[in-house]
């Protein structure tokens, strides 16, 4: 069955360093991976696309890679801050079909 | 821009009440979607329209779950009768269009959080 695993305990990092989350897959062949943030309380926000002919995408402090023969993608948040404080939602395919997240805390 | 609408923000009811939930998407999206979000899950879709027709139902619980979008807008999505197993938060996302070529960002309001006792 088709199964979107990410990293099952929650992330507590310090300030300033980089946060770097797993998200694997089974048995999906996408055409492309996403990364959405989501807030307590609030609808997930969509943060990066990445095809499945791109190795790494970057969007200002956050870096994306993607591996279709390992089936992984990683999320990496650099010098991270307070305020990237959340969970992060790995996406597949379309329609989508979401991971169960990861909570990221970071300490000032 | 506003974004997506919904309401009501919170809901509690009685297992084999009924209950329903309305979405107002962010103005000329064609493409409107309903996701079931159980705490500590991730998101599940239960049905996406684009325009007033159902594209995917497939994860619908067809016997007691139902939703219309009529006139291609708003939408409401209803629970008739309601299941403990149910509780969750019910999430309205919309984009412009389903991707073809270009991928077309979804855009989630903030959910209805349904309690049932």
């Amino acid at each position: 069955s088709q199964k979107i695993e990410q990293n099952s305990e929650a992330l507590n990092i310090q300030e300033g360093k980089t946060a770097t989350l797993t998200c694997n897959y089974t048995n999906y062949s996408p055409a492309y991976l996403q990364w959405y943030r989501q807030d307590p309380g609030r609808g997930p926000v969509f943060l990066l696309l990445i095809r499945e002919n791109e190795k790494e995408k970057r969007k200002e402090r956050l870096k994306v890679t993607f591996d279709t023969t390992l089936k992984q993608s990683l999320f990496h948040i650099t010098a991270s801050q307070p305020a990237d404080s959340a969970t992060y939602l790995c996406a597949l395919d379309y329609p989508l079909s979401f991971g169960a997240g990861t909570t990221v805390t970071v300490r000032a | 821009e506003a974004g997506v609408a919904q309401s009501p923000r919170y809901k509690i009811i009685e297992k084999r009440q009924s209950v329903a939930f309305w979405c107002n998407p962010i103005s000329g999206h064609a493409t409107l979607y309903w996701y079931q979000q159980i705490l500590g899950q991730g998101p599940k879709l239960l049905i996406q329209f684009q325009n007033n027709g159902v594209v995917d139902d497939s994860q619908l619980p067809k016997d007691r779950f139902s939703a219309e979008r009529l006139k291609g807008v708003d939408s409401t999505l209803k629970i008739q009768p309601a299941k403990l197993e149910d509780s969750a938060v019910y999430l309205c996302a919309s984009s412009l269009e389903p991707p073809g070529g270009d991928y077309n960002e979804q855009f989630f309001g903030p959910g209805t959080r349904l309690t049932v006792l």
